[in-house]
């Protein structure tokens, strides 16, 4: 089946410094790629979608110039979290939709992210 | 605007059936997912369904009434394993999916 794999799983980050989270499809092309945000007890969020080629699309709410999004190739999509503050300690977990089985999202395993 | 219900926490008994429901509002339909969420990891795929009726998958099986705007995930021959969270999720006109709260799956020995 297809993999996605995400980089690094787990990252503690003092406050104000910036993190950088990969997601990788492994075995297939992926032309887009969702990053979402999952707070304790609660369902996960869209944060924005990622097209290879071209700018994010971001959600509602969602600051684009803190939550950098660069899906450079058909495998690869990075989300940056700058300056990274303690309210951003958060599971992100991202998913590509393959070319071949546009209806169903792969998701990796996602990155806890510790901001003190 | 759009809409996926759940109940939030559901407790059944080792080796039992559970039914676990999802009602829907969305605008367009391109399938519906469930997943299996266990505490701290990311959502695994069970199903999905896009024409009415039960899809089966070995002891999970899900179900699909579009015009009533509803699913269901039935597990059968539960196992403490299968303690997570369940959650449903539409695909909407724009191929995105719309999530579900979850549903806390409990299973007592």
């Amino acid at each position: 089946g297809a993999v996605v794999s995400q980089h690094p799983s787990r990252v503690i980050c003092k406050s104000g410094t910036s993190v950088k989270i990969e997601c990788r499809s492994l075995d297939f092309q992926a032309t887009t790629m969702f990053w979402y945000r999952q707070f304790p007890k609660k369902s996960l969020m869209l944060m924005a979608t990622s097209n290879e080629g071209s700018k994010a699309t971001y959600e509602q709410g969602v600051e684009k110039d803190k939550f950098l999004i660069n899906h450079a190739s058909l495998t690869l999509s990075t989300l940056t979290v700058t300056s990274a503050h303690p309210e951003d300690s958060s599971f992100y977990i991202c998913s590509a939709r393959s070319d071949r089985e546009s209806n169903e999202q792969f998701f990796g395993p996602g990155t806890r992210l510790t901001v003190l | 605007g759009q809409n996926i219900d759940q109940p939030t926490e559901m407790t059944a008994t080792e080796g039992a059936i559970v039914q676990i429901n999802c009602t829907y509002q969305t605008s367009g339909f391109n399938g519906l997912f469930w997943y299996q969420q266990h505490a701290g990891e990311a959502p695994t795929f069970l199903s999905y369904n896009v024409l009415d009726g039960l899809e089966e998958k070995g002891r999970f099986s899900s179900f699909l009434s579009r015009s009533k705007g509803y699913s269901y995930l039935l597990l059968k021959e539960l196992q403490m394993k299968d303690s997570a969270s369940y959650l449903c999720a539409v695909m909407d006109s724009n191929y995105q999916l719309i999530w579900g709260a979850g549903t806390k799956l409990i299973i007592k020995p």
